[in-house]
């Protein structure tokens, strides 16, 4: 149980379009949703706690236009990159957890290379 | 500021052996701990999770939690080759499902045959 599904894996685009990453909980409602990104040899780093029916919560100096968060229904997160340049190429990964006690489910990760 | 200090490594042991990992976490009111393994290009895999002081052990896996000293450590007993991987530990609110977590910059290890 408590699966996390994210698309695409991966994903090229030119500089200056943008791409859409889908996070989804197949199996349980989460209210909250968690994106993090990972440059290499890097650790995770939290950007943004997406609610459910609400605005999604930025983590300081994560661009809030940028990267857009849209958490719509009680299993499905989306995550915009905007205008997307080579910086923002990154693994990008979502996490959820059905309830306390359980632990933090990780979807697969999106790798975003942007030329 | 919240958080998590891991030893990046790289930690090396030879098969068979026991691998130590250590973290230690700023945040007093973290309640729940967590240990990820991640491979090269791969979203991190629960290993374990502890919430108490002491030992929890799972197969091959031990987790301990020292509160007063803000300390959390995996043991691996019989390191595999397949055990090869980036460990992150990660510190956790109470309400897991609404509170996101803090992760280490991760170890290394690394098992030789």
């Amino acid at each position: 149980g408590a699966v996390v599904s994210q698309h695409p894996s991966w994903v090229i685009c030119k500089s200056g379009t943008s791409v859409k990453i889908e996070c989804r909980s197949l199996d349980f409602q989460a209210t909250t949703m968690f994106w993090y990104r990972q440059f290499p040899k890097q650790s995770l780093m939290l950007m943004a706690t997406s609610n459910e029916g609400s605005k999604a919560t930025y983590e300081q100096g994560v661009e809030k236009d940028k990267f857009l968060i849209n958490h719509a229904s009680l299993t499905l997160s989306t995550l915009t990159v905007t205008s997307a340049h080579p910086e923002d190429s990154s693994f990008y990964i979502c996490s959820a957890s059905p309830r306390t006690s359980y632990g933090y489910t990780f979807g697969s990760g999106t790798r975003l290379t942007v030329v | 500021q919240k958080e998590v200090e891991q030893n990046s490594g790289p930690l090396s042991v030879p098969e068979g052996a026991i691998a130590s990992l250590n973290c230690t976490y700023s945040d007093r009111g973290s309640q729940s701990f967590f240990w990820y393994r991640q491979y090269s290009g791969k979203s991190p895999e629960l290993i374990m999770f502890i919430y108490s002081n002491g030992d929890k052990e799972d197969g091959r896996f031990t987790a301990q939690l020292n509160k007063a000293s803000q300390y959390v450590s995996l043991l691996i007993r019989d390191s595999q080759p397949s055990d090869s991987a980036t460990y992150l530990c990660a510190g956790g609110g109470a309400n897991q499902a609404g509170t996101a977590l803090i992760f280490g910059k991760g170890t290394t290890l690394s098992v030789s045959s």
